[in-house]
């Protein structure tokens, strides 16, 4: 069975400030793609970045970043220059090729500060 | 349509009655799941529905859950004789295809249901 970490319940970062959320997993499989889906206080889910296990290098996405460890099994997200439309909450992701089912982590709360 | 739609978006009903929810997935989306989300916590899977292929209905929590996709498009969530622990946000979510070329899942805004 795949298993998703995340264990860090709540953060908070300063505006303008970086700040990196872990996230770490299980799996057995050597395929498969990882995500970073944010949920603001408006309930609906969005996709933040998206990385394909077969990618070494790391995924980006304007101030969205991560640190793919393969054979680790983490899977940070690094916000840089935290803006306040950044609080929500972040869960990390974990989709195998075979099968199509989704593994999400507990979620970590980010609050950027003024 | 634009998004994935879900009704109601919020649902107060008393101990033990019925409810179903919906959910309107992206056209041309041929998966779509449900997952709950209950005050503060993660996701909890539900149930997968593929194309035509008989659903994945490993997360439902017990046989007062089910859920239909008719013409592999809306789907109902449906919870019988409602309980207190059954109060929760209800995600739905549409994917382009199985394991296809992005993975991306598109989320409903989700229902929100009190059981009194």
């Amino acid at each position: 069975a795949q298993t998703v970490t995340q264990s860090q319940p709540e953060m908070s970062v300063q505006e303008a400030e970086t700040v990196t959320l872990s996230c770490t997993y299980d799996t057995s499989e050597n395929n498969y793609y990882l995500f970073w889906y944010k949920q603001p206080p408006s309930r609906q889910m969005i996709l933040v970045i998206r990385q394909e296990a077969y990618k070494q290098q790391n995924a980006t996405e304007n101030r969205f970043s991560v640190n793919f460890q393969k054979a680790a099994k983490s899977f940070s997200l690094k916000i840089s220059d935290s803006q306040l439309g950044d609080t929500a909450m972040y869960f990390c992701a974990f989709m195998k090729l075979t099968g199509n089912q989704f593994y999400f982590g507990t979620g970590t709360s980010l609050t950027v500060i003024p | 349509g634009a998004g994935v739609s879900q009704s109601p978006s919020n649902k107060v009903t008393e101990k033990g009655k019925d409810v179903e929810l919906r959910c309107d997935p992206i056209s041309g989306h041929t998966a779509l799941y449900w997952y709950r989300q209950s005050l503060g916590q993660g996701l909890e899977f539900l149930i997968y529905f593929q194309g035509n292929s008989a659903p994945d209905k490993s997360g439902l929590p017990s046989d007062r859950f089910s859920a239909e996709r008719t013409g592999g498009s809306v789907s109902t969530l449906t919870i019988q004789r409602t309980q207190q622990e059954d109060s929760a946000v209800y995600l739905c979510a549409s994917s382009l295809e199985s394991g296809g070329p992005t993975g991306e899942l598109f989320f409903g805004e989700g229902s929100r249901l009190t059981v009194l």
